[in-house]
């Protein structure tokens, strides 16, 4: 049962554009979503989180805006760069150190 | 800081062959986490550590998987015997809490596991 889902597997987004990204879940007791990057032959890095205390964090291009009524969290890149191209994964935690991820959605910015 | 470590970073083996993945977590990470990811999926969990203690290992195929962190640290992930469907990343991840309340979670680069 998948409790975190990309729904979007690939976007394609022109360079300078804005980048929105998507995740859904399933579980209300998760109260901590993170996203992170993964570029080919590496490993996931940390991008950025966000607490269910909260409905928007943002660090320099990147924002995340959560909506707990929905279920729902995005990521919002803007503006968009080639360098940020990669595959995108949405987790989440509850109470606990377990993380549950999403299957990823492939990020491509057209220069 | 050193990152996550993980080596081998490759291994192709014939099905029915044992084969061992090892990992060193970033230095003070009480919490220690394998994943496997299938391609076009995201990272599913084998087993977590809190130090030398598996306290979450519900999702390891323990007729074929095993798992040990020595002393807190260095841990491993076994295979035997590997069949076909094995064939995946192995993640070796490590997290602490910050003192901000936050679990920040840091992965290795991942072993790539092909089963002929």
């Amino acid at each position: 049962d998948q409790q975190v889902k990309q729904n979007s597997p690939s976007l394609s987004v022109q360079e300078g554009r804005i980048s929105i990204l998507n995740c859904d879940y399933t579980n209300s007791m998760f109260d901590y979503f993170l996203w992170y990057k993964k570029y080919p032959a590496e490993g996931p890095t940390f991008l950025i989180s966000i607490s269910s205390i909260k409905d928007k964090n943002e660090d320099g291009r990147f924002t995340v805006f959560l909506n707990k009524s929905a279920k729902h969290l995005s990521l919002h890149i803007v503006p968009s760069q080639p360098g940020d191209s990669a595959v995108y994964f949405c987790a989440a935690s509850g109470t606990g150190n377990q993380f549950y991820f999403g299957t990823g959605t492939s990020l491509t910015v057209i220069p | 800081e050193a990152g996550v470590v993980q080596s081998p970073r490759y291994k192709i083996i014939e099905k029915k062959q044992p084969v061992a993945f090892w990992c060193n977590p970033i230095s003070g990470h009480n919490t220690l986490y394998w994943y496997r990811q299938n391609l076009g999926q995201g990272p599913e969990l084998l087993i977590r550590y809190e130090n030398e203690e598996a306290v979450d290992d519900s999702q390891l195929p323990k007729d074929r998987f095993s798992a040990e962190r020595l002393k807190g640290v260095d841990s491993t992930l076994k295979i035997q015997p590997a069949e076909l469907g094995d064939s995946a990343v192995y993640l070796c991840a490590s997290s602490s809490w910050t003192s901000g309340g936050v679990n920040e979670q840091f992965f290795g680069p991942g072993t790539r596991l092909t089963v002929l």
